[in-house]
């Protein structure tokens, strides 16, 4: 059974980079399946992120495409997130998730625990 | 404001039925993209209930069902328990912001 970890800083300064690791045991990154980041601000929905296949094709939600970098190493078994000039609105549970494909839609199948992140000075 | 409507609390009586709508746009439901649910239950991270509209991943009991018409979705729990208090999100594809799109989550309450 596929396991997801969440891993980096929990607080980070306003206009700088936020940066997280999801470490995936269980299953090996390289043999398939889309890989992706959703997120929870306090008290409230979910909001997808990004996913990237393992071969690297990504795919950003279109309105943080210009922040985000969404990355996998396939050696290490992991895959990373990166969000550049955060503010307070970046507040949020950071979920990693392994992410399936019905013929027209995807959706996050097993998730990591998630990694509260404050966006703060 | 969510793409998909979801109503914000429902409640049942243990052993009962309650059913939560998922209304969405000809962009997304309507479009034919498939609908997802998720439960969340109190800290915890989600877990997916439903996928492709009406399919359950190994593990979730058959209580849990999941249907679609039109431009609207359902998730259907019977036999509440006490243990099915959690919020629940519904969640689709949607062509014209080529964007996963969520509802803004249903609290459900056993009374």
């Amino acid at each position: 059974q596929v396991q997801l970890q969440e891993s980096g800083p929990g607080l980070v300064k306003p206009s700088e980079t936020l940066s997280l690791t999801c470490s995936v045991s269980g299953y090996s990154i390289s043999s398939g399946f889309y890989w992706g980041w959703i997120r929870q601000a306090p008290g409230k929905g979910l909001e997808w992120i990004a996913s990237i296949w393992h071969s690297g094709t990504t795919h950003y939600n279109p309105s943080l495409r210009s922040r985000v970098t969404i990355s996998v190493d396939t050696s290490k078994n992991q895959f990373s997130l990166k969000m550049n000039s955060v503010t307070a609105t970046d507040t949020a549970v950071y979920y990693c998730a392994r992410v399936d494909c019905t013929n027209n839609s995807c959706y996050g199948a097993s998730w990591g625990q998630g990694s509260l992140v404050t966006v703060s000075s | 404001q969510s793409v998909l409507t979801q109503p914000p609390s429902v409640s049942g009586a243990p052993g009962q039925k309650v059913t939560i709508s998922c209304t969405g746009s000809d962009s997304n439901i309507g479009a034919g993209y498939h609908v997802h649910w998720y439960q969340q239950l109190p800290r915890t991270a989600p877990k997916l209930l439903i996928y492709g509209d009406y399919n359950r991943p190994s593990g979730v009991p058959d209580r849990f069902s999941g249907s679609k018409s039109g431009t609207s979705a359902s998730l259907a729990i019977s036999g509440l328990q006490a243990d099915d208090e959690a919020d629940y999100y519904c969640q689709s594809y949607d062509y014209r912001l080529s964007d996963w799109v969520f509802g803004g989550g249903t609290k459900l309450s056993v009374l």
